[in-house]
């Protein structure tokens, strides 16, 4: 079946570093991608998304590309501010609809 | 706005009780699903429905039960057959388009035993 793993956390960063966090998934056919944001004691909110090979999704700084050849989707972001501490889920959806499947999540402190 | 309403925030179990969870939303999304969130772990699917009057079992839907009786509305009930359900419970819904549409979450439920 279909599955997603994320790199394990926590990841800690001080105030304008680079963030990379890798998620690489496992599906037949060509899935949705996305990335979810946590913010302590929220639901999730929708961060961006791919819905084909070589697509990049990009929100609020943050982007992440389609790899089907490496079956990956990692989160990046040039320069974290504190206020981007929370958790982050990759998920993806299969060709046959819309029920998604989440990684464990990654949860980012960034200090001032 | 539209958008997911999940009530009650906070909520307490007695041993040996039912209670409900409830989930509404405005966004004429035709699928609504359950999910659990345990401590430092993923999501969890306990139950979805793409359209009224029908819903599937997700990957862990034992001791729970759903009704989905209005587009709108897609409540959870939590048995007393659930011998563990001190969790974090998010419902979303998405619409019934194919693959690629997201899926928009309430704010949660936070249930616990009393």
């Amino acid at each position: 079946g279909d599955s997603v793993t994320q790199m394990e956390g926590p990841v800690t960063l001080s105030e304008e570093a680079f963030l990379t966090i890798n998620c690489t998934y496992t599906a037949t056919g060509y899935p949705s991608l996305f990335w979810y944001v946590q913010y302590p004691g929220e639901g999730l909110q929708l961060l961006l998304k791919a819905t084909k090979a070589d697509d990049k999704g990009s929100n609020k700084g943050f982007e992440a590309t389609y790899r089907k050849e490496t079956t990956s989707f990692h989160l990046e972001k040039g320069s974290v501010q504190v206020s981007d501490s929370a958790v982050y889920f990759c998920a993806l959806s299969g060709t046959s609809g819309s029920r998604l499947t989440f990684g464990e999540g990654t949860q980012l402190t960034v200090n001032p | 706005d539209g958008g997911i309403t999940q009530s009650p925030k906070y909520l307490f179990r007695k041993e040996g009780q039912n209670v409900t969870l409830s989930c509404e939303q405005n966004l004429n999304h035709d699928a609504m699903y359950w999910y659990r969130q345990d401590p430092g772990q993923g999501l969890r699917l306990i139950y979805y429905s793409q359209i009224v009057n029908d819903f599937q079992k997700g990957d862990i839907a034992e001791g729970y039960s759903v009704s989905r009786e209005k587009k709108e509305s897609f409540p959870l009930t939590v048995t007393s057959a659930q011998k563990n359900p001190t969790a974090f419970y998010l419902c979303a819904s998405s619409t019934q388009t194919g693959a690629g549409q997201p899926q928009h979450f309430g704010d949660g439920t936070r249930l616990s035993i009393l």
